[in-house]
């Protein structure tokens, strides 16, 4: 079964730091590009970020360029997001997603999610 | 950056109803463009990819058209299951990044 399952949400204050980890299985990791979505309390889904395969292409929303990094060990079968200079709007619930070029891209495979809280 | 308008933001129907949801974008985006469904304290799931493509599993009462710029999700017949939140997601291939609509929440009437 494919599976992702994300790690590492917590409660961190203003300007603080948090590192997401997201563990794979059930489907060779190192063959598809992943993405972070995150989904603020009652709102809708913000993609953000990209990482191809062997990490050649990356992208970032906007909302989080420059304070978040992206990165995975395909050896480890594992994606990760450094998180930087959060502020009270980086709260959210972090998803894991996979897109599939079978799928144009689409992301078939969601982790359950982590949340972060960014609060004094 | 393309943006993709995404209407209505509710709507209210009853079992038995055909409702559609459309997603406006604000250029061509080509065949990259997929509809989510998402229920309260769950992860999306992948409903349609390629503007009109049901993924694997997925009931045959939601089809998805394209016309131009405009593309729409539609139940034929709503089950009790489907009364979730929808989104349409877009895929820029140029920028490797991608964008969501504001989502629609279909309720029960």
């Amino acid at each position: 079964e494919m599976q992702l399952v994300e790690s590492g949400g917590n409660l961190v204050q203003p300007g603080g730091s948090l590192r997401l980890s997201c563990a794979a299985s059930g489907f060779t990791f190192s063959s598809y590009s992943m993405t972070w979505v995150r989904q603020a309390p009652g709102k809708g889904l913000e993609w953000v970020s990209y990482i191809s395969s062997s990490s050649s292409t990356i992208s970032y929303a906007d909302s989080v360029k420059g304070r978040f990094t992206i990165s995975r060990d395909n050896a480890e079968d594992s994606l990760y997001l450094q998180m930087n200079s959060l502020r009270a709007e980086d709260t959210a619930v972090y998803y894991c997603a996979r897109p599939d070029i079978s799928y144009y891209y689409a992301m078939d495979v969601w982790g359950q999610g982590t949340t972060v809280t960014v609060s004094s | 950056d393309i943006q993709l308008t995404q209407s209505p933001s509710f709507l209210s129907a009853s079992v038995g109803d055909r409702v559609s949801i459309t997603c406006r974008a604000s250029q061509g985006i080509s065949s990259y463009l997929a509809w989510y469904q998402q229920k309260p304290g769950k992860a999306p799931k992948l409903l349609i990819y390629s503007a009109s493509t049901l993924q694997s599993g997925v009931p045959s009462r939601f089809s998805g058209s394209e016309s131009g710029t405009e593309f729409t999700l539609t139940i034929s017949s709503l089950q009790p299951e489907d009364f979730a939140t929808y989104y349409c997601q877009q895929f820029n291939s140029y920028l490797s990044s991608y964008t969501f609509g504001q989502g629609t929440k279909l309720e029960i009437k």
